[in-house]
């Protein structure tokens, strides 16, 4: 049968498109959030950042929004590329510095 | 280039074995991680120092047992008492406890056979 937390949710778009990753955090007092990618076999590579005083932030190709009313953390990726596969990962942090881990979405990206 | 250098890359050990896992950095960071990693998981922090000489439990840090000597290096070992070794480790570092992203290093994975 099928084992509990092997399988991470997965987004998949087409070659092109914008991709929209959503996150859910769980502490109010967070004030930091970063974006991960992480490709197989590999360590994460760090995306983009934010804080709370923020609500968006562009980098290149890529967007975080905080939305603190409701705890919610995307990353809009625009024009979505084959090398833009992977599993992508938010972390929060707050007064203690220590930066907790969400489980992880893959992207995959149809040709 | 600056980074963090984790080695082995893979290693595989008996059931009752001890194993340490290299963390080296070059990047003067104050701060360093050790964060376990399972299929289909988040990350999950073991143990983190803020400076040298001192270091932190993290959520999962029963069977395991770090060292930071030295500002450059944050070993971990893998204790005979861990149930359940079998995983990909991460190791990371961080300017200083409340500035910025942290920098990984390529991983380790370890089998127990």
């Amino acid at each position: 049968g099928e084992s509990v937390g092997l399988h991470l949710p997965t987004l998949s778009v087409q070659e092109g498109d914008n991709s929209i990753i959503n996150c859910a955090y769980s502490n109010s007092a967070s004030d930091y959030f970063i974006w991960y990618k992480q490709e197989s076999g590999k360590g994460p590579q760090f995306i983009i950042d934010i804080r709370s005083n923020m609500d968006k932030r562009q980098g290149q190709r890529v967007t975080v929004l905080l939305n603190k009313t409701v705890k919610h953390l995307s990353l809009q990726i625009a024009a979505t590329q084959p090398g833009d596969s992977a599993v992508y990962f938010c972390a929060e942090s707050g007064a203690n510095s220590k930066l907790t881990f969400g489980k992880g979405i893959t992207l995959s990206v149809r040709p | 280039d600056g980074g963090i250098t984790q080695s082995p890359k893979y290693l595989f050990r008996k059931e009752g074995q001890n194993v340490t896992l290299s963390c080296e950095q070059n990047l003067n960071h104050d701060a360093m991680y050790w964060y376990r990693q399972d299929p289909g998981q988040g990350l999950r922090l073991i143990y983190y120092s803020q400076i040298v000489n001192d270091f932190q439990k993290g959520d999962i840090a029963e069977g395991y047992s770090v060292s930071r000597e030295k500002k450059e290096s944050f070993p971990l070992t893998v204790t005979s008492a861990q149930k359940n070794p079998t995983a990909f480790y991460l190791c990371a570092s961080r300017r200083d406890r409340y500035t910025g992203e942290l920098f990984f290093g390529e991983g380790s994975r370890l089998t127990v056979l």
